[in-house]
C-alpha cells in the first residue's frame, strides 16, 4: 500500500508568482484535503477534493485553488504569492469521511 | 466559530515518567476527534474517537473523549525519547466534508 506523496519537498518564490503543489492520495483513498501550516500553529483547513470536486472550503482567498483528477491525484495552486504564504502545506487522504492520513508536505517559502 | 485548545503549550519530561495532554473544544457539529503526532513534517494518526468514556490504547499510548465535558487526553506512560514530538489534536465536524480544526499543538521533550 503506498502512502499520501507530495512534492516538491521544498519550494522557494518570490512575491507575485504562483505556485503549484501536488499530491498523490494514499491508494484506494477517493477524497483530499489540503492544510496550510504556519511555523507554531497547527494545520488550518483550505479546501477538500471528493470525487474531483471541491467539497468544502476553509477562510482562504480565491488566488488559493485546485484540482483534483480521475486517479484522485490533486494540485494546489496559489496565485500572486504573498509573504505570510510561507508554510508547510499537508495534503491528506482518506477514504470518504474516515480518518485522514497525511502526506510529508511541502515547504514553501516566499520571499 | 469553532475552537480547539491544546495544553499545555510545551512540556519537557524524562525518560520513563508518565504525561497527560489536554484537548478542549467548542465546535457546533462534532463528528469525532483525532489524535496525530508530529516529528519532521507529516502528522502521523494515532487515535479516532467517537464515544464518551471508551478508552483507545496503542502500546503505551491511549486516549479518552468526555463529550459532555468537550475534551479529550492522551496519555503516554513510560516515556522515550522516540516520543519527543509535537501532538496535535483535531475535531473533525460533521456535514458534507470532513475538514479537521486543529489546536495550536503541544511539544512534548523527553530528556534521557
Amino acid at each position: 500500500e503506498t502512502g499520501v506523496t507530495q512534492s516538491p519537498t521544498h519550494l522557494i518564490k518570490t512575491r507575485g508568482q504562483q505556485v503549484t503543489l501536488r499530491c498523490s492520495s494514499q491508494s484506494g483513498h477517493n477524497t483530499v484535503s489540503w492544510y496550510q501550516q504556519a511555523l507554531g500553529q497547527g494545520p488550518q483547513f483550505i479546501f477538500q477534493y471528493y470525487r474531483e470536486e471541491e467539497n468544502g472550503r476553509g477562510n482562504f482567498p480565491p488566488r488559493f485553488s485546485g484540482l483534483q483528477f480521475p486517479n484522485y491525484s490533486s494540485e494546489l495552486n496559489v496565485n500572486a504569492l504573498e509573504l505570510d504564504d510561507s508554510a508547510l502545506y499537508l495534503c491528506a487522504s482518506s477514504l470518504g469521511a474516515r480518518e485522514q492520513f497525511f502526506g510529508p508536505g511541502t515547504r514553501l517559502t516566499v520571499l | 466559530e469553532d475552537k480547539v485548545v491544546q495544553s499545555p503549550l510545551s512540556l519537557v519530561v524524562h525518560e520513563g515518567d508518565t504525561v497527560t495532554l489536554n484537548c478542549s473544544y467548542e465546535v457546533t457539529n462534532f463528528r469525532s476527534l483525532l489524535w496525530y503526532k508530529q516529528e519532521k513534517k507529516a502528522p502521523t494518526f494515532l487515535f479516532m474517537l467517537t464515544s464518551s468514556g471508551i478508552e483507545k490504547k496503542s502500546g503505551r499510548l491511549s486516549s479518552i473523549l468526555d463529550k459532555k465535558e468537550l475534551f479529550s487526553i492522551l496519555n503516554i506512560t513510560a516515556t522515550q525519547t522516540g516520543d519527543s514530538a509535537i501532538y496535535l489534536c483535531a475535531v473533525e465536524l460533521g456535514g458534507a466534508n470532513s475538514k479537521l480544526t486543529f489546536g495550536k499543538g503541544i511539544t512534548l521533550s523527553v530528556r534521557p
